[in-house]
């Protein structure tokens, strides 16, 4: 059965405390898996594509990896602003593109200053 | 450019009842999916829609069903309603075929609670 399973549940951290959240998968084939990020009561907001195993993307504090069992999102010198709830989500490789993603529980992120 | 919208944005519905969920894709997007997000939860794919056919269904019961109109908007109804189906029901539009680049668009969410 595939499945997305992410670590911790809750993190918290100090304002310039640099830290990583994780992301396990199994999956019959990995199209691609995302990163959203959701501020409460909102909708998730695109963060990353990664495509392959080795494949890394930046995006200011956010930098995401991928290998083939599993993803890490590592967040550098975090801000208040970054505090959100963090979701992984995978698409199989079946089918056409754009099929259902499957996501995890997330990881929800404080940062206090 | 505006992105997915939803109405409504707040719902209470009392056990039974029916309700019916709207949303417009983002402009360019030809496919509506619909996803169910308890609290707490990650979001749970309910249903796809693209050229106004259900392409693919998640693990629903019958009681979920929808509708994509030829301007590519689309509904939700839920039918015999139960407190479980309280939620966050999200919306998520994409152009097929380009989901790996830009991902998919997600709107606000309709909050519907069951009384």
């Amino acid at each position: 059965e595939d499945q997305v399973t992410q670590s911790p549940e809750a993190l918290r951290l100090q304002e310039g405390e640099s830290s990583s959240l994780n992301c396990s998968y199994t999956v019959s084939g990995l199209r691609g898996l995302f990163w959203y990020r959701q501020d409460p009561g909102k909708g998730p907001e695109f963060l990353f594509t990664l495509y392959s195993a080795g494949e890394e993307k930046e995006k200011e504090r956010l930098k995401a990896t991928l290998t083939k069992k599993e993803s890490f999102l590592h967040i550098t010198a975090p801000k208040p602003e970054d505090s959100a709830t963090y979701l992984c989500a995978v698409q199989p490789n079946f089918g056409q593109a754009g099929t259902a993603l499957i996501f995890g529980k997330g990881t929800t992120l404080s940062v206090s200053s | 450019d505006a992105g997915v919208t939803q109405s409504p944005t707040h719902l209470i519905k009392t056990r039974g009842q029916q309700v019916t969920l709207r949303c417009s894709p983002k402009s360019g997007h030809d496919t509506v999916s619909w996803y169910q997000q308890a609290l707490g939860q990650g979001p749970q794919f309910i249903f796809q829609y693209y050229e106004e056919e259900e392409r693919q269904r998640g693990n629903f019961p019958d009681r979920f069903s929808g509708h994509q109109f030829p301007n590519y908007s689309s509904e939700l109804n839920v039918n015999a309603l139960l407190l479980g189906d309280s939620a966050l029901y999200l919306c998520a539009s994409n152009y097929r075929g380009y989901t790996l680049n830009y991902g998919y668009t997600f709107g606000s969410g309709t909050r519907l609670t069951v009384v």
